[in-house]
């Protein structure tokens, strides 16, 4: 089992609309979450963490964390082309070592 | 703002060159990374420092080494580079429970 999983897409979402990407870790004391944004030919950008249960909101997106269930996701609301990445999951596990997922392909279509 | 820079942003290189990817970060951070990612396979953690001169394996060491001599700098070395390390190469830094922040990457291609 992979330390972190994530739905590798591609997926494609009307502009305006939401985009929700999720992930799934095995390390049921993971503590720590990020969601990274990678453009094409780019290194990743930190674009939210996530520490505990519930909702964090920064501008048009939104993660969401679910220790009991071992999930994490994003929402990116009223999406733009230029949100238009590869969305990397990040889990810091009880070994302090990171793990990341393989990244969900996002496309938003004008 | 933290600040990772990586020396080269496109490397080409021939097969069984030694070949050093350089690392350099602004925020005295004491946790320093060298990651590969590959299509499909995501990213791969080479090797990785917690302090100055200490040193330890990732999931992928084989056919690399590194070096830290200054806490700024963590210097990735292929002994004999191959084709099959031919990859984008990231270098990374930290501290404490922060998130890892990464330079700009190399893209090394090996001929």
């Amino acid at each position: 089992q992979k330390e972190v999983e994530q739905n590798s897409g591609p997926l494609s979402v009307p502009e305006g609309a939401i985009a929700s990407l999720n992930c799934t870790y095995s390390d049921r004391g993971s503590q720590s979450f990020f969601w990274y944004r990678q453009y094409s030919g780019k290194s990743p950008e930190l674009i939210m963490s996530i520490y505990s249960n519930g909702d964090k909101e920064d501008g048009r997106f939104t993660a969401q964390l679910n220790k009991a269930s071992q999930y994490v996701s994003l929402l990116i609301r009223d999406s733009q082309p230029s949100d238009s990445a590869t969305y990397l999951c990040a889990v810091l596990n009880t070994g302090n070592q990171f793990y990341f997922g393989t990244g969900t392909s996002l496309t938003v279509i004008p | 703002d933290v600040k990772v820079t990586q020396s080269s942003r496109y490397l080409v290189k021939r097969t069984g060159e030694k070949v050093f990817l350089e690392c350099v970060q602004d925020m005295d951070h004491e946790n320093m990374f060298w990651y590969r990612q590959d299509p499909g396979l995501g990213l791969r953690l080479i090797y990785f420092s917690y302090d100055v001169k200490m040193k330890e394996k990732g999931d992928i060491p084989e056919g690399y080494s590194v070096s830290r001599e200054k806490k700024e700098r963590f210097s990735l070395i292929l002994e004999s580079a191959s084709t099959n390390q031919t990859s984008m190469y990231l270098c990374a830094s930290r501290t404490g429970p922060s998130p890892l922040h990464f330079g700009n990457g190399t893209r090394l291609t090996v001929t």
